[in-house]
């Protein structure tokens, strides 16, 4: 079975400090990651995603994770932080073996960036 | 390209009554999954359906509970004989395909059993 963990409830950033929400996966196959971010009161957002190739992806609001296979992570990452980053972020893994195969959403990271 | 519509936005609800909520997915995806959120427990999945057929509801309660994603129209979660702890926000989400494609969601309905 496939999992997700995120083993931070909440992670506290002061505003144009780096900040990393962490973000490891468990998968039988090959994993397909993909990044969430969540305002209050909304759906959630698609961030960023890795199916194959670069280790580091570029995503949106200047976003970056970086595809870990022997450490079986995928971290995301900002170099400076913004107040209007606060939000709840979702990592989420789907296994890239032939047929259907679900998505797998972590329980969410709640961050928070101090002005 | 308007997003994943869903209505209602709040929905309220007396036990025993029927909630129904609608979700129509982006413009040209035809792969519909709900979700059910609750406070400090995170997303849960329900159910995945592509048009006219049921994919996936190893998510959903066996009782009370049916989706369906009809040839014509939105897809509707339909909660029957509605109890206080079916009140959370209820996303919808679609994509192109699955595997590779990310999900784009809606804003959700909130529903509220009293």
């Amino acid at each position: 079975a496939q999992s997700v963990a995120q083993p931070e409830d909440q992670v506290n950033v002061a505003e144009g400090n780096p900040l990393t929400v962490k973000c490891t996966y468990s998968v039988s196959g090959n994993p397909y990651l993909f990044w969430y971010v969540q305002y209050p009161n909304r759906g959630l957002q698609f961030l960023l995603k890795y199916i194959t190739g670069d280790n580091l992806v570029k995503g949106s609001y200047g976003f970056e994770a970086e595809f870990n296979k022997s450490q079986t992570s995928f971290h995301l990452k900002k170099p400076s932080a913004l107040v209007s980053d606060s939000a709840l972020y979702f990592c989420a893994v789907r296994d890239n073996r032939g047929g259907y195969q679900k998505v797998t959403f972590g329980i969410g990271t709640k961050l928070q960036v101090i002005p | 390209n308007a997003g994943v519509m869903q209505n209602p936005r709040h929905l309220v609800r007396r036990r025993g009554q029927e909630a129904r909520l609608r979700c129509s997915p982006m413009k040209g995806h035809s792969h519909v999954y709900w979700y059910r959120q609750l406070p400090e427990e995170g997303l849960k999945f329900m159910v995945y359906l592509q048009k006219e057929n049921i994919i996936d509801e190893s998510g959903m309660p066996k009782e009370r509970f049916s989706a369906e994603f009809p040839k014509e129209g939105p897809s509707i979660l339909r909660i029957q004989q509605v109890v206080r702890g079916d009140s959370a926000a209820y996303f919808c989400a679609s994509s192109l395909g699955d595997r590779v494609y990310e999900q784009y969601f809606g804003p959700g309905t909130r529903l509220t059993v009293t």
